[in-house]
């Protein structure tokens, strides 16, 4: 069984079109996030929800809107795209118990090429 | 502003050989770390993790060490097998919540 899923794996389009991430866990944690790697490697995290809410939100630009219709799910929006959002995208998710206990969970990555 | 950095992209060695990883970090709020493992077209999955009371835990194979002073952590993996090949992110939290990554040191092990 999948624990954290993500649709599609690949993704390709053009400049200027708008496209959604699809990101599912049956953990049923609590917590779950958005992250981006890009052509360095570096993983840096874009929105954090929890329970439906919104608890992190980096310097992302807002054509970037993730939508959580319910804990198990939270999908990424991303209108006008750009060059620069050819990237991994990286959904997670965590059970918020203790401080120390925190570790995410992560989706297969949805490599996402604009043209 | 990279907080979490591996200096080495790449890392050989030896089936049978000690490998370490290392990660340095900037923020000295961070007080829970954590090593995830890749493999390609996978997500990272969680390996080991250490909070700031600690300056080592072990599982199994794979240790972590923690140097606050020096800001500084390592993963030993002891004896290395050719399915650790992967890369290896470091990751730091102040808050419980929010991490930041390293860019990956990426192991391969030589049968």
């Amino acid at each position: 069984d999948t624990a954290v899923s993500q649709t599609p794996k690949y993704l390709v389009t053009q400049m200027g079109n708008d496209k959604s991430i699809k990101c599912e866990q049956n953990l049923g944690h609590d917590t779950m996030y958005w992250y981006k790697q890009d052509s360095k490697k570096f993983l840096k995290i874009m929105f954090s929800y929890n329970n439906k809410e919104l608890i992190i939100n980096e310097t992302v630009p807002n054509r970037f809107s993730p939508k959580s219709p319910d804990k198990a799910h939270l999908n990424l929006h991303i209108n006008s795209l750009e060059l620069g959002d050819s990237a991994v995208y990286f959904c997670a998710s965590s059970q918020d118990e203790t401080l120390y206990k925190v570790r995410q969970f992560f989706g297969p990555g949805t490599r996402l090429t604009v043209l | 502003d990279q907080q979490v950095k591996q200096n080495s992209p790449s890392l050989s060695v030896q089936e049978g050989r000690i490998s370490i990883l290392n990660c340095d970090y900037t923020n000295s709020m961070f007080d829970y770390f954590l090593w995830y493992k890749k493999y390609p077209a996978e997500g990272p999955t969680f390996l080991i993790s250490i909070s700031s009371i600690k300056d080592k835990n072990e599982d199994g194979r794979f240790t972590v060490f923690l140097n606050k002073s020096a800001k500084h952590l390592s993963l030993h993996i002891v004896p290395s097998q050719p399915g650790d090949s992967a890369v290896y992110f470091c990751a730091a939290s102040a808050t419980g919540n929010q991490f930041y990554f390293g860019t990956g040191t990426s192991l391969t092990v030589i049968p």
